[in-house]
Parts: structure tokens; C-alpha cells; sequence
């Protein structure tokens, strides 16, 4: 079946250490993003990329970091920089009118 | 993408028609509009697309208003799994340097 694969879908991390979270698509898709949702909040942009050693940074890139070296895996890695890292991840692919969304990863610093 | 305005909640009862209207003033001639629904702890899903006039699939209508400013996305009869955040989306990914913004979307609750 056709779709984008998030991994872990739960993650603890302690504080000061790096993390990277898995999206994986097999949808054929150049664009890919991550998108961060907190508690009862919409999503808010952190990476996008059109194509393949290419991104660029969304609304709130500040504390993260992103590569695509493939056109079927987008990994973005939390750093230790950023602040405030609890909260539900999400990765979506898209084509030029629709986006498909992973089942997220939800990322809880202990 | 364009610029949208939905209301933040809404409450409903089970079999009743649901309207979710969303405000979209500075639509482009070539944007369409996208309705995306969330339930808890997922990821959002493509629910109903349309560039104007009315729109219907098995899941919901789509309503399009001629200079296409607002639109109405329609639910029939509604069941307690159609309690869910629902997002409207204006724009053309790829004419629009690559974002793909979404708002706050409207958090529905289905009561019995």
C-alpha cells in the first residue's frame, strides 16, 4: 500500500540530547514537510522541501534541522536547541493539490 | 496561500446537518479550496476539493459562492465519529513557493 510512514510513533527523550524522527513515503511525492501540533492548537510549519537536496525552513524552523538525501525520506532531527521539544510531529508529502499525512510521532522530553 | 477565517468550534447533535464556513478574501484565480479533517492523535486527511459551485462525494459538500470569498463545507446527518478538527486550505502548493499553511481549523464536537 501506498503511504508516508512516521517512526517511532512515541518517543522520550532526555533533555540536551538530539532526536530524529522517521518519515518514509513511497507515494512518489517531491514535496514533503513536518509539522508540529500542540494540545488543542492547529499545525504550524517547521521544514519543507520541493525536491531532493533542497529545503527550506517553515514557520517555526528555529531548534530543528532537516535532510533529504532521498526523494522517499524526509528525517527531522530535534535538537537540544530547541526549548520547548513535547509535542505531536507530524510528516505529509504532497502533489500539487493534495497532501498526505503520516500517523505522527509524539515526542515527550523526560 | 491565501489568508483563511474559520470559526474556531462548533457543536453539534448526532443526524443533524452540519455547516462549517470558511473565509477566504484574497482567494487567487487559480487557488482551489481543500478541506482536510483531524481526529485526535492522527494526522489530517483529505476530505473534499473544489474550485467553485458545488462539490459533493460521499463524505460531504462543498460549497462555492460565484466570487468564491467564502466557502461552506456540509456534513449530512452527522454521527459521533464525525467529531473532529476540520481545516479549509486556499491555494496551489506549487505556486506558492512550496508552503502548504494550515490554520486553527474548527474543533466540531457531535453530541448524542
Amino acid at each position: 500500500d501506498g503511504g508516508i510512514t512516521q517512526s517511532p510513533k512515541y518517543l522520550f527523550r532526555k533533555e540536551g540530547q538530539n532526536v530524529t524522527l522517521s518519515c518514509e513515503q513511497n507515494l512518489n511525492h517531491d514535496a514533503m514537510y513536518w509539522y508540529r501540533q500542540d494540545p488543542g492548537q492547529g499545525l504550524r510549519l517547521i521544514y519543507y522541501s520541493q525536491i531532493v537536496n533542497d529545503f527550506q525552513k517553515g514557520d517555526i524552523a528555529e531548534g530543528y534541522s532537516v535532510s533529504r538525501e532521498k526523494k522517499e525520506s524526509f528525517p527531522l532531527t530535534v535538537t537540544s536547541a530547541q526549548k520547548n521539544p513535547t509535542a505531536f510531529y507530524l510528516c505529509a508529502s504532497s502533489r500539487v493539490r493534495e497532501a498526505f499525512f503520516g500517523q505522527g510521532t509524539r515526542l515527550t522530553v523526560v | 496561500l491565501a489568508k483563511t477565517t474559520q470559526p474556531i468550534s462548533m457543536d453539534s447533535y448526532e443526524g443533524q446537518e452540519v455547516n462549517i464556513t470558511c473565509s477566504h478574501n484574497n482567494i487567487a484565480t487559480n487557488d482551489y479550496i481543500t478541506w482536510y479533517q483531524q481526529f485526535p492523535s492522527q494526522g489530517p486527511r483529505f476530505i473534499i476539493q473544489g474550485y467553485k459551485t458545488k462539490v459533493t462525494n460521499e463524505v460531504a459538500s462543498l460549497f462555492i459562492p460565484a466570487d468564491r470569498k467564502s466557502s461552506t463545507l456540509s456534513l449530512p446527518r452527522v454521527s459521533l465519529s464525525d467529531t473532529a478538527v476540520y481545516y479549509c486550505l486556499v491555494g496551489e502548493v506549487y505556486n506558492q513557493g512550496g508552503k502548504l499553511i494550515f490554520g486553527q481549523g474548527t474543533e466540531l464536537s457531535v453530541k448524542p
